[in-house]
């Protein structure tokens, strides 16, 4: 079975920046697409970031597009998400997530998830 | 961008059975599949639906999906409620450059 370990997250101030990291296994990594998603204290989920299996392809919300970039590292399964510019309204849990396949339209359908790592911009 | 909306909140009781709706805004339901993610209380999501109304394995049978192009929405159904069920459940769904969640339901089983 799937399993995605989130690290990374911690106090920033605004302004600031911070790397996501998400090591995967139980499953082969280079076949899949993958997505972050975010969630604010008692908030809903938000998407943030899908990535294609060769890393070639990316598509960000417009919310943290040209502050957000997703990457992945293939050889070592696994999945980043550098967030640069922090703003108070990016404070949330982060999940890393595992897409059902690697290609449009099922790399949009979510089967994992991973337990989340929280991500607190504040002075 | 579209939008998927959710009823704020449902209630019901054990043994019974619930329907939570997810309406699009704009573009139709049935172009792009509808996900289901359940949400306990403390936890990380896990998928209850996906593809509309196909259910992962160990979710069981009476989670159910469908959509309704009539009504431009998609709806998650738990027949048999058990205080278990009780969470958060979101809807997905998508386009080429997009994700998009439905605001989310909390489903309240008493």
């Amino acid at each position: 079975e799937a399993q995605l370990v989130e690290s990374g997250g911690g106090l920033v101030q605004p302004g600031g920046s911070l790397r996501l990291s998400c090591t995967a296994s139980g499953f082969t990594f280079s076949n899949y697409a993958m997505n972050w998603v975010r969630q604010a204290p008692g908030k809903g989920l938000e998407w943030v970031s899908v990535i294609s299996v060769d890393g070639g392809n990316t598509h960000h919300a417009d919310s943290v597009k040209g502050r957000f970039t997703i990457s992945r590292d293939n050889s070592k399964s696994m999945l980043y998400l550098q967030m640069n510019s922090l703003r108070a309204e990016d404070t949330a849990i982060y999940y890393c997530t595992k897409a059902i396949h690697g290609a449009y339209p099922r790399s949009r359908v979510i089967d994992y998830w991973g337990q989340g790592t929280l991500v607190t911009v504040s002075s | 961008n579209f939008m998927l909306t959710q009823p704020h909140s449902v209630s019901e009781s054990p043994g019974k059975t619930v329907t939570i709706s997810c309406t699009r805004s704009s573009g139709s339901i049935a172009n792009n599949y509808v996900q289901w993610y359940q949400q306990r209380p403390g936890s990380s999501p896990t998928t209850v639906i996906f593809e509309d109304n196909q259910r992962p394995s160990g979710v069981p049978d009476r989670f159910s999906g469908s959509v309704d192009s009539s009504s431009n929405s998609a709806s998650l159904t738990i027949s048999g409620l058990k205080t278990e069920d009780e969470a958060d459940y979101f809807c997905q769904s998508y386009d080429a450059t997009t994700v998009v969640f439905g605001g989310g339901t909390k489903l309240t089983v008493l």
